[in-house]
């Protein structure tokens, strides 16, 4: 198993404001994985963190919007930049062993007002 | 969502009664896995099917699936009140199976 820490664990932001999530997992992990859960509905993939190269993004997520950091096997942060009230989800961080089960944070909830 | 649809969106049945969910997905996988969430919480897993297997049991869990029809279904026998979650499949696509693609998910609400 892995054991993923994520930090703030919910925050209330205003507008136009930044917001950087920190997630920390227990072992060291090649991939880790950002997704975003809005209210009521299921986890949509935002990015593989990758660590020593830029990371990888779906479609419908650019870099501006969501900057990565991965400087080590252990820990990320995704940050949501310029925030308006659609941005009010969780965010979760992610690893996957190899070819089993993914591990996932416990959520960071964030309110945009 | 980015993978594909579950059915129903939303199932309530009585305590005992089995419940059926299914998934259907876009693209080839290397393997499929379904998901609980109970409301507000993190995210459990429940079990692992892999391309090359059609059946697999857990419990009083039963997956099966058709990568002919690009679809899996969850049943879970006996259903008790804890059971109340929203349940999600989430596919690791052939060639990357180590990030998933999640399903939209089917709240199952278990009365007592």
């Amino acid at each position: 198993s892995a054991v993923i820490s994520q930090k703030p664990s919910r925050d209330i932001c205003q507008r136009g404001t930044s917001l950087t999530i920190q997630c920390q997992v227990d072992s060291q992990v090649t991939m880790m994985f950002w997704y975003r859960q809005q209210p009521g509905q299921s986890l949509t993939l935002i990015a593989t963190a990758n660590q020593g190269s830029e990371a990888t993004y779906e479609s419908g997520f650019v870099i501006d919007k969501f900057p990565i950091s991965r400087p080590n096997l252990t820990f990320s942060t995704l940050t949501v930049s310029n925030m308006s009230p659609e941005d009010s989800s969780i965010y979760l961080c992610s690893v996957v062993r190899q070819g089993t089960e993914a591990f996932f944070g416990q959520g960071t909830r964030l309110t945009v007002v | 969502s980015q993978q594909g649809e579950e059915d129903p969106q939303a199932l309530s049945i009585q305590e005992g009664e089995n419940a059926t969910m299914n998934c259907s997905y876009k693209t080839s996988i290397n393997n499929l896995q379904w998901y609980r969430q109970n409301s507000g919480r993190g995210l459990v897993h429940l079990i692992l099917i892999r391309s090359n297997e059609r059946e697999k049991h857990s419990g009083r869990l039963r997956v099966t699936l058709d990568t002919s029809k690009k679809s899996s279904s969850l049943l879970i026998t006996a259903s008790r009140a804890a059971d109340t979650a929203s349940y999600f499949c989430a596919t690791a696509p052939q060639g990357n199976f180590n990030k998933f693609y999640f399903g939209s998910g089917t709240k199952l609400n278990v009365k007592p």
